[in-house]
């Protein structure tokens, strides 16, 4: 079965600040997708980076990182010099990869609720 | 491009009543649609997978007779809550996805769902 662990619940920093939100998954699948979504209070999801499982670069956009490592399971993301806008709460999710079989769900972490303070 | 739409965004009933919630992709065909449900302060939760023309596939602990989902075209896939009460008021979110990209999915700007 597949489950997705985002350990923080809540994280509060002072604007400017980095700040990490840990994301650790289990599959037994050897192909799948990660995905990061950030929830404004609007409640619609904002999709932010989808990586597959061949895919170990990091990725760097704007102030954004993100961090796979296959090797413990995780996909953590990085907002350097955070802003009051940033404030969010922030999904990591998976996905099985079965091509032609179609569309699979996303499983989803229990989010990280973050809060940019000015 | 890939948009999906939902309507109502906000709705009220009634215990007892039922509802329906449209999910449409505006400009693609979306042979997979998924329901989420999100009560608040939570995750986001599968209810069901349908592809069009088929009948969905609930997730265990779903009651299919109480949430009925139609994927008639490949445009329009509907949520209708039967006989809703109060435990149902949630946020419900569509997501829609491609045969030629599979690994895609488009969510929709939820629906929030309040029963009196």
């Amino acid at each position: 079965a597949q489950k997705v662990t985002q350990a923080q619940t809540e994280i509060s920093v002072v604007e400017k600040e980095d700040v990490t939100l840990d994301c650790v998954y289990e599959t037994r699948d050897t192909t799948y997708y990660l995905f990061w979504y950030k929830q404004p209070p609007s409640g619609e999801l904002v999709f932010l980076i989808r990586r597959n499982s061949f895919d170990e670069q990091n990725e760097i956009s704007g102030r954004y990182s993100w961090n796979f490592q296959k090797s413990t399971s995780s996909f953590n993301f990085t907002i350097t010099a955070s802003q009051v806008v940033d404030s969010a709460v922030y999904f990591c999710a998976l996905s099985e990869a079965r091509g032609f079989q179609g569309a699979q769900k996303l499983v989803f972490g229990q989010g990280t609720r973050l809060t940019i303070n000015p | 491009g890939a948009v999906v739409s939902q309507h109502p965004s906000r709705v009220i009933c009634k215990s007892g009543t039922s509802v329906k919630i449209e999910c449409r992709s505006l400009d693609f065909q979306a042979t997979t649609m998924f329901w989420y449900r999100q009560f608040p302060k939570q995750s986001l939760m599968l209810m069901a997978t349908s592809n069009e023309g088929s009948k969905a596939t609930y997730e265990q602990g779903v009651e299919k007779d109480k949430f009925l989902i139609n994927h008639a075209s490949l445009t329009l896939s509907t949520l209708t809550v039967t006989s809703a009460h109060p435990e149902d008021s949630s946020f419900y979110i569509c997501s829609a996805s491609t045969l030629d990209r599979p690994y895609e999915q488009y969510f929709g700007p939820g629906t929030r769902l309040t029963v009196t």
